[in-house]
């Protein structure tokens, strides 16, 4: 059965620090891959997403992902965190081009210290 | 800039009384999904509609939920009767239905059964 699993349910970093966020995932077939952030008060939004091509890709907001087969893995970074990217954060897949479920995984709450 | 709304956005009421909730997705996208969140539980797919019709329900209690699509312009989730435990903030998200999973997500009606 297909699954996400995100290391750490809360993680806290100095303001300018590296943010990781991590992301696993299992399928037996291709994934589509996503983080979507999620403010105080707010649905969630998306930051990016992995469909097809190019492993590393670009979202909003200076947040970056790659998507590691041999890993199955799908990392969430920024390389200097600030105070507004305190939120929560989901890492998400869905499959095939007929298919538009996705399945979230547990979040990530992201804390940044001044 | 085109969003997905939903009403009310807060809903106190008693244990016993009926619920409804309302969302209009994005004009154009043919996808509507349900979603709960809890502390406890996260987020929790409860039904999905493409083109109006109930494509999975299977994460709803069938005994006291019901969700519909009236028209493409609507979407309702309805609760009778409400107990305390479906105290949570529901979600209304909606998509082109590409099959890319991409999906525009409401601000959320956070609903507390006394």
């Amino acid at each position: 059965a297909q699954s996400v699993t995100q290391l750490g349910s809360h993680v806290s970093v100095s303001e300018g620090a590296l943010v990781l966020l991590r992301c696993n995932y299992s399928s037996s077939v291709p994934p589509y891959l996503f983080w979507y952030v999620q403010y105080p008060n707010q649905g969630l939004q998306l930051l990016l997403k992995y469909t097809t091509g190019a492993t590393l890709v670009k979202g909003i907001n200076g947040f970056e992902a790659e998507f590691k087969k041999s890993e199955t893995s799908f990392h969430l970074t920024k390389p200097s965190a600030h105070m507004s990217d305190a939120a929560e954060y989901f890492c998400a897949v869905s499959w095939g081009t007929s298919y538009d479920k996705v399945i979230f995984g547990p979040g990530t709450s992201l804390s940044v210290i001044p | 800039d085109a969003r997905v709304t939903q009403t009310p956005r807060h809903k106190v009421t008693e244990m016993g009384q009926e619920v409804t909730m309302r969302c209009q997705p994005i004009l154009g996208h043919n996808t509507v999904f349900w979603y709960r969140q809890t502390m406890m539980q996260g987020l929790e797919l409860l039904a999905y509609f493409r083109n109006r019709a109930p494509l999975d329900d299977s994460g709803m209690p069938k005994d006291r939920f019901s969700a519909e699509m009236p028209d493409a312009t609507l979407a309702t989730l309805k609760i009778q009767p409400s107990e305390p435990r479906d105290s949570a903030v529901y979600f209304c998200a909606s998509g082109r239905g590409t099959g890319a999973g991409e999906q525009y997500f409401g601000p959320g009606t956070r609903l507390t059964v006394t």
